[in-house]
């Protein structure tokens, strides 16, 4: 099966750099992705990894490391907006849905 | 349409009646996906199509769930005899293809209460 471990929250200025840790344990997967979610609000896609290394867009890099089963989400120049929740998922293997896990609550203070 | 739209973005319901919520996918989306998610969690996988047939319903708790796209496009959940631990947010995303490669859109969701 498949699990994945976030942490449930954390903190962060703005301005500042911020990186959310993502670990999972599956037998195999067709990618890694990380979901934004603002509170009452659909996910929103942000990146997706197949590789191992990091996968840059803008303020936002992924990191991926398939043989130690990490991911991470790196967020740079934080602004008041990117406080929500951050949803690492895996696509497992001969399959086309997601395993989430529980997210990572981001609060950005002034 | 732009987006994927979902109706109703709420429904409160009592305990043992039957509810429908639809999905509208982005038009020309093949991949239609429902997920369900409750407070403080992840999305939870219900069921997948591929045009018109179910191609993975490995997700569905259990035979109170069915859902079906008839023409590949417009889907519905439907849940029988609801119990309080159905309400949660019912979530449907589709993606052009079933790779995901781009990743799924979301719609805002279906927020059900159960009384």
């Amino acid at each position: 099966g498949q699990n994945i471990d976030q942490p449930t929250e954390m903190t962060a200025t703005e301005g500042a750099i911020v990186q959310i840790n993502c670990t999972y344990q599956t037998s195999g997967f067709n990618g890694l992705f990380w979901y934004q979610q603002h509170a009452g609000e659909a996910p929103t896609f942000l990146s997706y990894n197949v590789l191992d290394g990091l996968e840059e867009k803008g303020r936002f890099s992924s990191f991926l490391s398939r043989s130690k089963g990490y991911s991470y989400l790196l967020l740079k120049e934080l602004q008041m907006k990117d406080s929500a929740s951050y949803l690492c998922a895996v696509s497992p293997t001969g399959t086309y849905k997601y395993i989430f896990g529980t997210g990572t609550r981001l609060k950005v203070l002034a | 349409g732009a987006g994927v739209s979902q109706t109703p973005s709420n429904k409160v319901t009592e305990k043992g009646k039957y509810v429908e919520l639809r999905c509208d996918p982005i038009s020309g989306h093949t991949a239609l996906y429902w997920y369900r998610q409750s407070l403080g969690q992840g999305p939870e996988f219900l069921i997948y199509f591929q045009g018109t047939g179910a191609a993975d319903d490995s997700g569905l708790p259990n035979d109170r769930f069915f859902a079906v796209r008839p023409e590949g496009s417009v889907s519905t959940l439907k849940i029988q005899r609801t119990e309080r631990g159905d309400s949660a947010v019912y979530l449907c995303a589709s993606s052009q293809t079933g790779q995901g490669v781009g990743g799924y859109t979301f719609g805002s969701g279906t927020r059900l209460t159960v009384v």
